[in-house]
């Protein structure tokens, strides 16, 4: 199946501080990708649906301001947690459609686990 | 907007006896529903899926029913295997959403030896 790589795995960082984690799919062209968050033993959680070259989509409740995503080309999204306090911490997971046409299919990267101290 | 409701929240088994999780959706306009497996600490894994043209679709040990009338769709696990023991979650496309997936709130599923 398509690969959807995930960078960094783990980042751990310091209140107030501003953490990029980008998403990218390696052997497809993703005209769009979806961040989720996961807490433990939760499901996941929709946050925002990014589009190639457009604004994100940001679902009810997700402050768009505090988590700003890029999608700035069809193999690359990146979320932008902004400001981050220790309740961002959390395990995010992107996933990348493949922009084929009929596919279906939403492949997901191996998370990210933020921790915010 | 999409409702997933997913049933049992945890399922146990003894190796080798089928396991059966359903689902049921709100949106009558839904179109696709994927399965994904996901280990501790990994990355969803897609296991299965159905579209809406289609009632039953097996691959292996693995099968998954739908019935549209209804607004419900279930997993068959059988001959379960210890290595099965994960979280499993379902999702439905809204009709109305191009793509996006709603989530049921996952089984977690342990196969005894």
């Amino acid at each position: 199946g398509a690969v959807v790589s995930q960078h960094p795995s783990r980042v751990i960082c310091k209140s107030g501080t501003s953490v990029k984690i980008e998403c990218r799919s390696l052997d497809f062209q993703a005209t769009t990708m979806f961040w989720y968050r996961q807490f433990p033993k939760k499901s996941l959680m929709l946050m925002a649906t990014s589009n190639e070259g457009s604004k994100a989509t940001y679902e009810q409740g997700v402050e768009k301001d505090k988590f700003l995503i890029n999608h700035a080309s069809l193999t690359l999204s990146t979320l932008t947690v902004t400001s981050a306090h220790p309740e961002d911490s959390s395990f995010y997971i992107c996933s990348a459609r493949d922009g084929s046409g009929v596919e279906e299919t939403q492949y997901f990267g191996p998370g990210t686990r933020l921790l915010v101290l | 907007g999409e409702n997933v409701e997913q049933h049992p929240s945890t399922l146990s088994v003894q190796e080798g006896d089928s396991a059966v999780i359903k689902c049921t959706y709100s949106d009558s306009a839904s179109n696709y529903f994927p399965w994904y497996k996901q280990e501790l600490g990994k990355r969803p894994q897609l296991i299965i899926d159905i579209r809406s043209n289609v009632g039953e679709k097996k691959d292996q040990r693995i099968a998954v029913t739908l019935n549209k009338t209804a607004k419900h769709f279930s997993l068959h696990i059988t001959e379960t295997q210890p290595e099965d023991s994960a979280v499993y979650f379902c999702a439905a496309r809204g009709g109305t959403s191009y793509g996006k997936l709603t989530f049921g709130q996952g089984t977690i599923l342990t196969v005894h030896p």
